[in-house]
């Protein structure tokens, strides 16, 4: 356990389904991230939020929606999915977002199949 | 543009050394991180070094190089439990994150 949460680990979607990620974190945390990871190619940031408010959005579709309620919990809205959406998601946090040594905590990522 | 280079696939032999090399062109520097991620986990942070030399952290150390855009993972005494991909990335001016397509280890008996 890395103290952040994913769920579920596996989802299997059609392209016209609707489903979200959720993730957790209890360690006090400011700032937190969703990672796309396909095989082979680096982690890709999607979105950071610090203090529930998002400082970034890396140029992605809008058939992912992210939400951030509070400062431990962070979602990820999926609708109308392509098949190349098929990846492992990552979420993480950290202390903050721009700091020296900024160490992320990941979750062990929800493994996602677009049919 | 910005990159991380690092092998793709290293194989080593239990209780052998192995180094992973990361090259690294980026806009700044502030600071390198390795991280570790076995197969269906989450990544875990192994390391950072942000001046020039090596870091020792039990079996493993990781070393820097900033006019050479340059760092090493050693990892010693390899057990099989090191059997993983591992992930450079470095921090750039900015503070983001510019990853590298990770080294799967395999570790053969």
């Amino acid at each position: 356990e890395t103290g952040v949460t994913q769920t579920p680990r596996h989802l299997v979607m059609g392209m016209t389904n609707k489903k979200s990620l959720k993730c957790e974190q209890h360690l006090g945390h400011n700032a937190m991230y969703w990672y796309k990871q396909s095989a082979k190619k680096p982690l890709e940031l999607m979105f950071v939020y610090s203090l529930e408010e998002r400082v970034e959005n890396n140029s992605v579709p809008s058939r992912f929606s992210p939400e951030c309620p509070n400062s431990s919990h962070l979602f990820l809205h999926l609708h109308t999915l392509q098949p190349e959406d098929s990846a492992l998601y990552l979420c993480a946090s950290s202390q903050e977002v721009a700091s020296g040594a900024n160490v992320l905590t990941f979750g062990a990522g929800s493994r996602l199949t677009v049919l | 543009g910005q990159n991380i280079d690092q092998p793709t696939e290293m194989t080593a032999t239990e209780g052998a050394i192995v180094q992973i090399n990361c090259t690294y062109q980026t806009s700044g520097f502030n600071g390198l991180f390795w991280y570790q991620q076995h197969a269906g986990e989450a990544p875990t942070f192994l390391s950072y070094n942000v001046l020039d030399g090596l870091e020792e952290k039990g079996r493993f150390s990781s070393f820097l190089s900033r006019s050479k855009g340059y760092s090493y993972l050693l990892l010693k005494e390899l057990q099989m439990k090191d059997s993983a991909s591992y992930l450079c990335a470095v921090q750039d001016s900015n503070y983001q994150l510019i990853w590298g397509a990770g080294t799967k280890l395999i570790i053969k008996p």
